[in-house]
């Protein structure tokens, strides 16, 4: 029963440095997005999908890029790091949106950006 | 843009006691979920509601719509330890996904 699977679940990168977050669902979801998660800031949406070949923008997309090439998968991709996107980052999926299903997260991704 | 604010922020309470947490909006959901999230991990589902005044009991927690569907409350009758955590409450209706408010901090001592 995996859900929703996230790794890495800790990374460190340098201002500049690129690197993809991965996650995958094992429950047929058309639906994926990616939040962070910041102290006193909430969740906040940075990409989201409605299936495959699909990709939008949520609140807070600059620095972030996506693709889902198959239903399973959603990576998140850093191009260019800097201390701001420092965050705890996590993946979600949901049969549907509109908020009428779960959403089911992943354990997330503590990023450290020096 | 939909802004959801929870109250309290922080709330500290003893074993036993009964407390409210509050979610409000200017704007109207056509859902509003509660989860709850601890350390270390993703947030967990507890209830979704859909219908103005809806009422939703899962065990000692009580959830309620408000009539305007623009906000909502959880209520937690004889605290456990166990209810430590973070509680978020999400607004549904987008078609980009949930609107989450900042969460409150719930600490149960014994």
């Amino acid at each position: 029963n995996a859900g929703v699977t996230q790794t890495p679940k800790f990374q460190v990168l340098k201002t500049g440095q690129s690197m993809t977050l991965q996650c995958a669902q094992d429950m047929n979801h058309e639906y994926m997005s990616w939040y962070r998660q910041d102290p006193g800031m909430g969740l906040r949406l940075i990409h989201y999908s409605v299936g495959a070949g699909i990709t939008d923008q949520g609140e807070v997309p600059n620095g972030y890029n996506v693709s889902r090439s198959t239903t399973e998968d959603f990576p998140l991709r850093l191009l260019s790091a800097a201390p701001s996107q420092t965050s705890v980052y996590f993946c979600a999926s949901s049969k549907m949106t509109g908020g009428y299903s779960p959403l089911h997260f992943g354990n997330g991704t503590r990023l450290t950006v020096t | 843009t939909q802004l959801l604010e929870q109250s309290p922020q922080f709330l500290s309470i003893q074993e036993g006691e009964n407390l409210t947490v509050y979610c409000n909006s200017s704007s109207v959901f056509s859902s509003l979920q509660w989860y709850r999230q601890e350390p270390g991990e993703g947030p967990v589902l507890l209830v979704t509601v859909v219908t103005g005044g809806e009422v939703k009991k899962l065990k000692r927690l009580t959830f309620q719509f408000g009539d305007a569907r623009k906000d909502s409350s959880l209520h937690i009758t004889a605290a456990q330890t166990g209810d430590t955590g973070l509680y978020l409450c999400a607004g549904g209706g987008g078609a980009d996904g949930l609107t989450f408010g900042k969460g409150t901090h719930l600490i149960i001592q014994p």
